[in-house]
C-alpha cells in the first residue's frame, strides 16, 4: 500500500493543550499536506510544505517535516473544543499524478 | 461553506436504482476529483478528470460511471450498486492536475446509503 501512517489512531485533551500529530509516508514528496475533516463534511486543506523546507507556521499550527526519516508533524497549539475533528496527512505521488491521503488522527477535545 | 457543491447531500437507493451525483464548482479549477470514504477510513482515489478528460481510473467497477459535461460540472452516475457501495462520495477540485500535487478542495460529500 502507497498509504502513509499516522499516530495516535485517537488523541483526546484539554481545551488550551496542545495537540501533536506524526505522519510517516514511503516514497519521496514534492510536498506534504495537511487536512482536516469535521465529522460528516469534507476535508479543508489546512497547510503545504514543500520538501525543501523544514518548518511551516499557519495560525496555531505549525508542520515540520524530516525527509531524511520521511515523517512530518502537526502541532496545534493552544487547542480549542473546534479543533475536534479528523487530521490527515496527504502526499502527492511523484509521477503517480494522485493524492494519497494517511490513516488519520482522530482529535478530541474536551471544553 | 465550501466552494465545491455536492449535491444531494444524502441518497438511499435500491440496488436496482440508478441515480446521479453532482458536483459544482466556479473557482476555475481544471481538475476534479471523485473520492470514496469509508466510516473511519482516509478518502480513497476514485477518478481523476483533467481539462474534461478522464485521467486516472482507479479500477473502480463499472457500476460507477464518472461524467465531465465541463470544466465546472462533475457527475458521478450509480447503476446496480452493493451494500458495501455505501459511503461518503466526495468530490473535489484543484487549479491543475499535476505531479506536484495541488492542494484540493473538497465538498462536503454525499452520504450514501445502499439497501
Amino acid at each position: 500500500s502507497q498509504q502513509g501512517e499516522e499516530d495516535p489512531q485517537a488523541l483526546s485533551i484539554q481545551e488550551g493543550e496542545n495537540a501533536t500529530m506524526n505522519c510517516s509516508y514511503k516514497t519521496s514528496i514534492n510536498n506534504l499536506q495537511w487536512y482536516r475533516q469535521n465529522s460528516g463534511r469534507g476535508l479543508v486543506h489546512l497547510i503545504l510544505i514543500r520538501s525543501n523546507e523544514r518548518e511551516k507556521h499557519s495560525g496555531r499550527l505549525r508542520v515540520t517535516l524530516d525527509t531524511s526519516k520521511k515523517s512530518s508533524s502537526l502541532l496545534i497549539t493552544a487547542s480549542r473544543a473546534a479543533d475536534t475533528a479528523s487530521y490527515f496527512c496527504a502526499q502527492p505521488y511523484t509521477g503517480g499524478f494522485k493524492t494519497i491521503f494517511g490513516a488519520g488522527t482522530r482529535l478530541f477535545v474536551k471544553a | 461553506d465550501t466552494e465545491v457543491t455536492q449535491t444531494p447531500k444524502h441518497l438511499v437507493m435500491g440496488m436496482t436504482n440508478k441515480k446521479s451525483l453532482k458536483c459544482e464548482q466556479h473557482m476555475g479549477h481544471r481538475a476534479m476529483y471523485w473520492y470514496k470514504q469509508k466510516a473511519k477510513k482516509p478518502p480513497e482515489l476514485m477518478f481523476v478528470y483533467s481539462y474534461e478528460k478522464l485521467s486516472i481510473n482507479e479500477s473502480v467497477p463499472s457500476r460507477f460511471s464518472p461524467e465531465c459535461p465541463n470544466s465546472s460540472l462533475l457527475n458521478l452516475h450509480l447503476h446496480a450498486l452493493q451494500p458495501e457501495d455505501s459511503a461518503l462520495y466526495l468530490c473535489a477540485s484543484s487549479q491543475v492536475w499535476d505531479s506536484l500535487g495541488s492542494p484540493l478542495h473538497f465538498g462536503n460529500g454525499t452520504r450514501l446509503t445502499v439497501t
